[in-house]
């Protein structure tokens, strides 16, 4: 099993680019999360997709992001434009959803610096 | 609502010596899980552990070992002689039905081993 794949590991791009994340859940799970790290918050919740679906997306900051699942083995994080607050390592996981007994299987994030 | 507190956000210790990270947590689910993560200087998530509600038994993996107490909601890791690989961010996390099987993130706390 290749584990979550995040790709890509680093990105740099300028205020106001436009950043695509990637990430490929482990096959056979159903659930995918993607979480930001920053030193100042943590660990947040951006947004949950089930069986492709969102299902809950409260916990992304603003318009200027937005997250695609088109099928069960991709899903983007793209953030139009891009501000230099955005910066964070992006963390994709995904999880068989039979109930609670599971936990996540993480990627190796993508450490994004927006300047 | 859940939440996790790992109230100790840094601590350091000498090799060898036993150390104990503290977890507590809150949740109106009466089935729920726990769950902790190791994040090492590297950056990934690496799951270490899951515990459900219903299993108090304490449990012990080589130099680590874990404590549930459902009466006081804490859920405390030890590791024992400690060596310097094991200095990185660890976080306490909860999975419960009420929050859409979302997981709930402590803070972390930041273990620095040192030789």
């Amino acid at each position: 099993d290749a584990g979550v794949i995040q790709s890509p590991r680093h990105e740099v791009t300028e205020m106001g680019q436009e950043v695509t994340l990637r990430c490929k859940p482990i096959s056979g799970h159903n659930s995918l999360f993607w979480y930001r790290q920053t030193m100042m918050r943590g660990l947040e919740l951006l947004i949950y997709f089930n069986n492709n679906v969102p299902i809950d997306d409260s916990g992304m900051p603003e318009d200027r992001f937005s997250a695609k699942m088109p099928n069960a083995s991709f899903s983007t994080l793209k953030i139009q434009p891009s501000e230099p607050r955005d910066s964070a390592v992006y963390f994709c996981a995904s999880s068989r959803d039979r109930g609670l007994a599971y936990g996540y299987t993480f990627g190796s994030g993508t450490r994004l610096t927006v300047v | 609502a859940q939440k996790v507190t790992q109230a100790q956000t840094e601590i350091s210790v000498v090799e060898k010596e036993d150390v104990t990270l503290d977890c507590v947590y809150e949740t109106r689910d009466t089935t729920y899980y726990l769950f902790w993560y190791k994040q090492p200087p590297s950056g990934e998530l690496v799951f270490l552990i899951r515990r459900n509600s219903f299993d108090e038994q304490n449990e012990i993996s080589g130099r680590y070992s874990w404590n549930f107490q459902k009466s006081t909601s804490s859920f405390n890791f030890t590791i024992t002689a400690s060596q310097v690989v094991d200095s990185a961010v660890y976080f306490c996390a909860l999975r419960g039905g009420n929050a859409g099987n979302m997981l709930t993130f402590g803070g972390g706390t930041r273990l620095m081993v040192k030789p």
